[in-house]
C-alpha cells in the first residue's frame, strides 16, 4: 500500500465548477499535511498547508480528518489557471527531523 | 535572488557514463534534498543534508552519491548510469524551523 494514496484522475471541469480531491495517508505518526501545485513540467511549489481545525485561502479549502486519516482540497469557482497536478503531502518522523512523503498528484484540467 | 537553481537542466547519457548534477541555493536554507519524479509516483527522497557537510540516505540512494561541502551547494552524483535512472531530479531546501519546501526548476535525465 502507498504512504499517501490519490486519485490520480484527471477531473476535466468547467470554468465555474466546484472540485474536491481527496488524498489517504497511512502512517498515523504523520504530524503536518500539505497541498502542492504542480504545473506541466515545472517544479512543485507549496499551495497551503492543511490544519486540523480545516482552513480556507480564498477559493481554497482544506480538510484533514486524522481519525480517518484523509486529508481533501475543495476547488470553488474553478479558473482556467488553476489547471494543474495537485499532490497531497504528508510528513513522518525520521531521525531528529522528518520527511515529505509525496502522493503521485491529482490531475485537473478546466475547460472553457 | 535566484532562489533554487540547478544544473543542467536536461542530459543525455549513455549506460555507464557518470555525471554530477548540481543544487545551489541563495535562501541561506539548511536543509536540502534530492528527490526523483517518474511518471504514477510520488517524488521520492534520493539523498538528503540537515547542514554543511552532512549527508544522509533517503527512500532510493541506490546508484547515487551526494555531498555537501558548501552550505548553498548540494551535489548528486551517478557513477555508472542506468536506464533505470532515467527521471526528472528535483532538489529542494527548507529552512530548519519551517515545513515549507522550495524546489528549484528539476533535471531532466535521460538514460540510454
Amino acid at each position: 500500500r502507498k504512504e499517501v494514496e490519490q486519485d490520480p484522475g484527471p477531473f476535466n471541469v468547467p470554468e465555474g465548477a466546484t472540485v474536491a480531491f481527496n488524498c489517504t495517508y497511512s502512517n498515523s505518526a504523520s504530524q503536518s499535511f500539505f497541498w502542492y501545485r504542480q504545473d506541466c513540467r515545472k517544479e512543485p511549489k507549496l499551495l497551503m498547508s492543511v490544519y486540523s481545525s480545516g482552513n480556507e485561502d480564498g477559493r481554497f479549502t482544506a480538510q484533514l480528518n486524522r481519525a480517518s486519516q484523509y486529508i481533501s482540497l475543495l476547488i470553488r469557482d474553478s479558473k482556467l489557471s488553476d489547471s494543474a497536478t495537485y499532490l497531497c503531502v504528508v510528513n513522518i518522523p525520521m531521525d531528529s527531523s522528518y520527511k515529505l512523503i509525496f502522493g503521485s498528484g491529482t490531475r485537473l484540467l478546466v475547460r472553457p | 535572488n535566484a532562489g533554487v537553481t540547478q544544473t543542467p537542466k536536461f542530459r543525455v547519457l549513455k549506460t555507464g557514463q557518470s555525471m554530477t548534477l548540481l543544487c545551489a541555493q541563495d535562501m541561506n536554507h539548511e536543509y536540502m534534498y534530492w528527490y526523483r519524479q517518474d511518471p504514477g509516483m510520488g517524488l521520492r527522497l534520493i539523498h538528503y543534508s540537515v547542514g554543511e557537510g552532512t549527508t544522509a540516505k533517503g527512500e532510493v540512494p541506490d546508484g547515487y552519491n551526494v555531498s555537501r561541502l558548501k552550505k548553498q551547494n548540494f551535489l548528486l552524483g551517478l557513477e555508472s548510469a542506468a536506464p533505470s535512472q532515467t527521471s526528472v531530479y528535483f532538489c529542494a531546501t527548507r529552512d530548519r524551523h519551517l515545513s515549507e519546501q522550495y524546489f528549484g526548476p528539476g533535471t531532466r535525465l535521460t538514460v540510454t
